[in-house]
């Protein structure tokens, strides 16, 4: 049982497109939902992250959507590069970096 | 990779063979992790450690212990290893108690099991 549920699988966006990743949670005590990017052959790396408390929040092209009362959060990128090609999973935890809950990933694969 | 070293990178290993893997963090983060990632799956939480000799399961437990005898190196062990456990396993470190609170991961090891 995942706790955390992630959509697409796969995506393919044209260069400049926006990339849309959405997660759904279940668990209300989770109070930190990163998201983490990976290239291949490395480990994953903190992308951007949000607490509940707020419903955006947006670091350079890369934005967090957040609403709490559905339990799902989003990640948008805006004008995709193809160096944005990469795995990128949600997370979920109750306490900052700890014991983090992944969701199942997505590729994306921006085409120029 | 924030001063962490997995080795080895990469590991074949017949069936029933025990196998160990090493994490070295050079950042003195108190809590280190071991998940491993598989496809659809995402990465899952196999073991965690909050200091020294402090370990407790995560999500996917068995068939795996943990030692943490020193607050740098936190090791992982298949004591018999099976085909289900071929995986890329990732060590991971956080310290809640510092500005910075984002976990940091390694690089991986990639382990097949024969």
């Amino acid at each position: 049982q995942q706790q955390v549920k992630q959509s697409p699988q796969s995506l393919i966006v044209q260069k400049g497109g926006i990339s849309i990743i959405n997660c759904a949670y279940e668990n209300t005590a989770f109070d930190y939902f990163p998201w983490y990017q990976q290239f291949p052959g490395k480990g994953p790396a903190l992308l951007i992250a949000i607490r509940p408390d707020v419903s955006e929040k947006k670091e350079g092209r890369f934005t967090i959507s957040f609403n709490k009362s559905a339990k799902q959060f989003s990640l948008h990128i805006m004008d995709s590069q193809p160096g944005d090609s990469a795995t990128y999973f949600c997370a979920a935890s109750m306490e900052y970096g700890n014991k983090l809950v992944f969701g199942a990933g997505t590729i994306l694969r921006v085409k120029s | 990779d924030a001063g962490i070293t997995q080795s080895p990178r990469h590991k074949v290993t017949e069936t029933g063979t025990p196998v160990t893997l090493r994490c070295h963090q050079t950042e003195n983060h108190r809590y280190m992790y071991w998940y491993r990632q598989d496809p659809g799956h995402g990465l899952r939480l196999i073991h965690y450690s909050y200091g020294v000799k402090d370990t407790d399961k995560g999500e996917v437990s068995d068939g795996y212990s943990v030692s943490r005898s020193k607050t740098e190196d936190f090791l992982l062990t298949l004591e018999s290893a099976t085909s289900s456990q071929t995986s890329v396993y990732f060590c991971a470190i956080s310290d809640p108690g510092r500005m910075n609170t984002e976990a940091f991961f390694g690089q991986g090891t990639r382990l097949t099991v024969v």
